[in-house]
């Protein structure tokens, strides 16, 4: 079942500017992962946070994770036309990895 | 290092026909999972593997979709007969490590399917 929920379904920006998606998901977790969808590179791992963790960084991305709240954001800062792609976030608790329906990011040049 | 295989990359079958995927994964990954990400959704993981055992086969439709994964390595999921609803990208992925939703998940590009 897909228990993650990105929102907003779909962003449109201009290159520099900062993106932020969200993920809410319904039952604890052990961890939560973001990944990247574009045609040319397909499905790609961004990061993994922990449920005891609360903030990650990777290069121009930031997540956060709140347990309380069951939500979840990705901020790409400084976003490049090449970061246009759906997100989607992945929640696990055991075998199972479940994706939400994405954010389709779009960034204009 | 190479990434994860799979093929073909399209397929166009009539409903009721018999498909199979094949997927190589990466070099010494023991876990092998297959899903299935119909237009417009996020995948949905139909089965994984754990060397050459099952370790979840819950959403896998197991009237008709059937998977193997003989010695450990490559892996083939098959649909027969298919059905208009089975259009969608079948991807593979691939980890290191078991617990499937604890690791990192190497795709490959996927198989898309179209049903007529």
């Amino acid at each position: 079942s897909q228990q993650g929920e990105e929102d907003p379904q779909a962003l449109s920006i201009q290159e520099g500017e900062n993106a932020t998606m969200n993920c809410s998901y319904k039952t604890s977790i052990n961890n939560l992962q973001w990944y990247r969808q574009n045609s040319g590179r397909g499905l790609v791992h961004l990061i993994l946070i922990r449920s005891n963790e609360r903030e990650k960084h990777s290069g121009r991305l930031r997540v956060t994770l709140d347990t309380s709240k069951k939500s979840s954001s990705l901020l790409i800062t400084a976003s490049r036309a090449a970061d246009t792609a759906s997100y989607f976030c992945a929640t696990g608790s055991g075998y199972a990895l479940n994706f939400g329906k994405g954010t389709s990011l779009l960034v204009t040049p | 290092e190479a990434g994860v295989a799979q093929s073909p990359r399209y397929k166009i079958i009539e409903k009721r026909q018999s498909v199979a995927f094949w997927c190589n994964p990466i070099s010494g990954h023991a876990t092998l999972y297959w899903y299935q990400q119909i237009l417009g959704q996020g995948p949905k993981l139909l089965i994984q593997f754990q060397n050459n055992g099952v370790v979840d086969d819950s959403q896998l439709p197991k009237d008709r979709f059937s998977a193997e994964r003989l010695k450990g390595v490559d892996s083939t999921l098959k649909i027969q007969p298919a059905k208009l609803e089975d259009s969608a990208v079948y991807l593979c992925a691939s980890s290191s490590l078991p617990g499937g939703s604890d690791n990192e998940q190497f795709f490959g590009p996927g198989t898309r399917l179209t049903v007529l």
